[in-house]
């Protein structure tokens, strides 16, 4: 089946402890994007990458990293510096913006709850 | 920044009736806009899109409306089952063309 996975579903961590996020797909998009969804509101953008070793900062970037070595994946790494970890994370992809296909293809879901 | 809002953030529908859910975006240049359902728990699922050039598009039992002069969007979906019932998000391409930008969600409850 093609699509996007991530992982795990759920994840706990301590304060002070850095996380990281795993997002694949293998619908060969050429750009992909990582969401912050909180009780009752929006996906707000964190990073997104338009073609592999790039990717710019979206809305929210501060206390995250990302990187973008395969086209495949895009990892998000929640650290210490983030205030406020605990929250629904999205991963997204979409074709190459160059040719118009701009729907986004959204993953399950990583749960993350820091304590 | 962009600011995409909902006119309604809940709606309840009587299983079989229509519904619509409204959808206000602030960017006039944005020409790019989807409806997405979101169940609990899981990621946003796609719905359908409409481009600034079309006034409506249709697709299976969902229509999406697009008023360009008040910067109104909408979705219909006809005939409402309960599986129907989830979080729908519009979403904007703003000024970039490049990010979306998506509203806080109407929480669409179908009554059997």
């Amino acid at each position: 089946d093609g699509g996007i996975t991530q992982s795990p579903k759920y994840l706990f961590r301590k304060e002070g402890q850095n996380v990281t996020l795993s997002c694949e797909q293998n619908l060969n998009h050429d750009a992909m994007y990582w969401y912050r969804q909180d009780p009752g509101q929006g996906l707000r953008l964190i990073y997104y990458s338009q073609i592999v070793n790039d990717f710019q900062k979206g809305d929210i970037a501060e206390g995250y990293s990302v990187s973008r070595e395969k086209k495949e994946s895009f990892p998000l790494t929640v650290t210490s510096a983030q205030k406020n970890p605990t929250a629904f994370y999205l991963c997204a992809s979409s074709g190459a913006w160059t040719v118009g296909s701009y729907e986004q293809y959204f993953g399950p879901g990583t749960r993350l709850t820091v304590t | 920044g962009e600011s995409v809002g909902l006119h309604l953030p809940t709606l309840s529908v009587q299983e079989g009736d229509n519904s619509i859910i409204n959808c206000a975006y602030s960017n006039s240049a944005s020409d790019y806009f989807i409806w997405y359902k979101q169940e609990s728990g899981k990621g946003p699922q796609f719905i359908i899109d409409i481009r600034s050039n079309m006034d409506k598009r249709q697709g299976q039992r969902v229509t999406v409306l697009l008023n360009k002069t008040v910067k109104h969007l909408s979705l219909q979906i006809a005939a409402t089952q309960p599986g129907d019932s989830a979080v729908y998000f519009c979403a904007e391409n703003g000024v970039t063309g490049n990010q979306f930008y998506f509203g806080t969600g109407t929480s669409l409850t179908v009554i059997p």
